[in-house]
């Protein structure tokens, strides 16, 4: 059976703080990795990861891809305020895709 | 530039009463997705569609129906609601990228129903 697994399922760090996110994967048929934010809404997407080892980079947040190991961490520096939201991991095999539950991170002030 | 469009956004029903959610994308995209939300849960797929008048079922497809007439809508069905069918819904959408399905998906902004 497909799993993917995030870890920690909540956290919360103060303002400035870095954080790391993990998402651990077993899945027959491997084809991408996404990473999505989630705040009051709809996911929002963040990165999708398809080669190993090869780090994707948007302002504070970067995130890699380790396809022997079968993980992803999300890497977010300087943490903000408007980081806190459910972020999602997703990995797609064909066309399902699987989704972790979610970390759950809050910053606060 | 709608996106993927849900409709209604809220509804409250009754148990066994009937209802439809509608999903709409102007992308001209292959892929239909239905998921649906629950506290602590992530995202658990229901029902999924490759294409107009095809549809597979996803993780949790009991007590639900789809139906994929059009190419751009993708319905979600629920014949006899029941409280455990409470919960939000998603729709996306994802294109096929000549043959390689590794696209991003693009969500609705989810339909939030009660059932009493």
């Amino acid at each position: 059976e497909d799993k993917v697994v995030q870890s920690p399922l909540s956290l919360v760090v103060h303002e400035g703080d870095t954080v790391t996110l993990n998402c651990s994967y077993e899945v027959t048929n491997f084809r991408s990795l996404l990473w999505y934010k989630q705040e009051k809404k709809a996911p929002t997407f963040l990165f999708m990861l398809t080669s190993s080892g090869i780090e994707k980079k948007s302002g504070r947040l970067s995130s890699i891809l380790d396809k022997k190991e079968l993980f992803s961490i999300l890497n977010i520096t300087a943490t903000q305020t408007g980081d806190s939201a459910i972020y999602l991991c997703a990995v797609v095999k064909g066309t399902p895709l699987v989704f972790g539950k979610g970390t759950r991170l809050s910053v606060i002030a | 530039n709608a996106g993927v469009t849900q409709t209604p956004k809220f509804r409250v029903l009754k148990t066994g009463q009937s209802m439809t959610l509608l999903c709409a994308q102007d992308m001209n995209h292959e892929y239909m997705y239905w998921y649906r939300q629950d506290p602590g849960m992530g995202l658990r797929l229901i029902h999924y569609s490759v294409g107009e008048g095809t549809t597979a079922k996803g993780e949790v497809p009991d007590g639900y129906n789809v139906s994929r007439l059009k190419k751009q809508n993708f319905l979600l069905g629920l014949e006899s609601a029941a409280p455990s069918q409470t919960s939000v819904y998603f729709c996306a959408s994802r294109a096929n990228l000549a043959g390689v399905t590794t696209g991003e998906l693009f969500f609705g902004e989810g339909s939030r129903l009660t059932v009493l």
